[in-house]
């Protein structure tokens, strides 16, 4: 199983731009979710996913959308990107909802806004 | 509002020591605690789970405990290797399925 796959590693935008960082777990987990990790802040919840269809807010959701249409995929966008942004995202998996056998994290995208 | 906090932030060891690390949080309603590894630059890794029945985990020369009522838990690390040199973070998970992070200790095992 390759787990949780992040894409890209590493990424540079624009102030203003936009872009999407892809999500994809191939271990038929229900529970997705995207953290970011900034210096002396440790790893922050943005969004989260109990299953195909639903889709929830965070701790940090400003400045992000997410959806959720397949049980593979949770893609992270944002519609227009802000230096404030720039931080390191990782993508975690769990399943199943009813037992808890710990969270799996992908690799992450590192991104810089200028 | 559950709050994780990690002490010491920044530990720094010879090799072969036996150490701890320290996790406490402020809501003992919690599903499961959860021990992870990163390196720099690199993903989280998943140390141990320990669900909220249970008092500790093992894994290899690895040993997380469990204390609910006062808040706690620890890592053991036996017989330290510069190989274990890492940030380490734990996490609890409440009800509503999210991870609350601690900030991490940055551990260094000199050889």
């Amino acid at each position: 199983n390759a787990g949780v796959t992040q894409t890209p590693k590493f990424q540079v935008l624009k102030t203003g731009q936009s872009m999407t960082l892809q999500c994809a777990q191939d271990m038929n987990h229900e529970y997705m979710s995207w953290y970011r990790q900034d210096p002396g802040m440790g790893l922050r919840l943005i969004h989260y996913s109990v299953g195909a269809g639903i889709t929830d807010q965070g701790e940090v959701p400003n400045g992000y959308n997410v959806s959720r249409s397949t049980t593979e995929d949770f893609p992270l966008r944002l519609l227009s990107a802000a230096p404030s942004q720039t931080s390191v995202y990782f993508c975690a998996s769990r399943s199943p909802l009813l037992r808890d056998y710990g969270y799996t994290f992908g690799s992450g995208t590192r991104l810089t806004v200028v | 509002k559950q709050e994780v906090t990690q002490i010491p932030a920044a530990l720094s060891v010879p090799e072969g020591e036996n150490l701890v690390l320290n996790c406490s949080f402020t809501d003992s309603a919690i599903y499961n605690l959860q021990w992870f590894r990163q390196d720099p630059g690199k993903g989280l890794t998943s140390l141990l789970l320990i669900q909220s029945s249970q008092r500790e985990q093992t894994s290899g020369r690895l040993n997380a405990s469990l204390d609910k009522s006062s808040g706690r838990s620890t890592l053991y690390i036996a017989a330290s290797q510069p190989g274990d040199s890492a940030t380490y973070l734990c996490a609890a998970r409440g009800s509503n399925y999210k991870l609350t992070f601690g900030k991490g200790t940055l551990l260094t095992v000199n050889p």
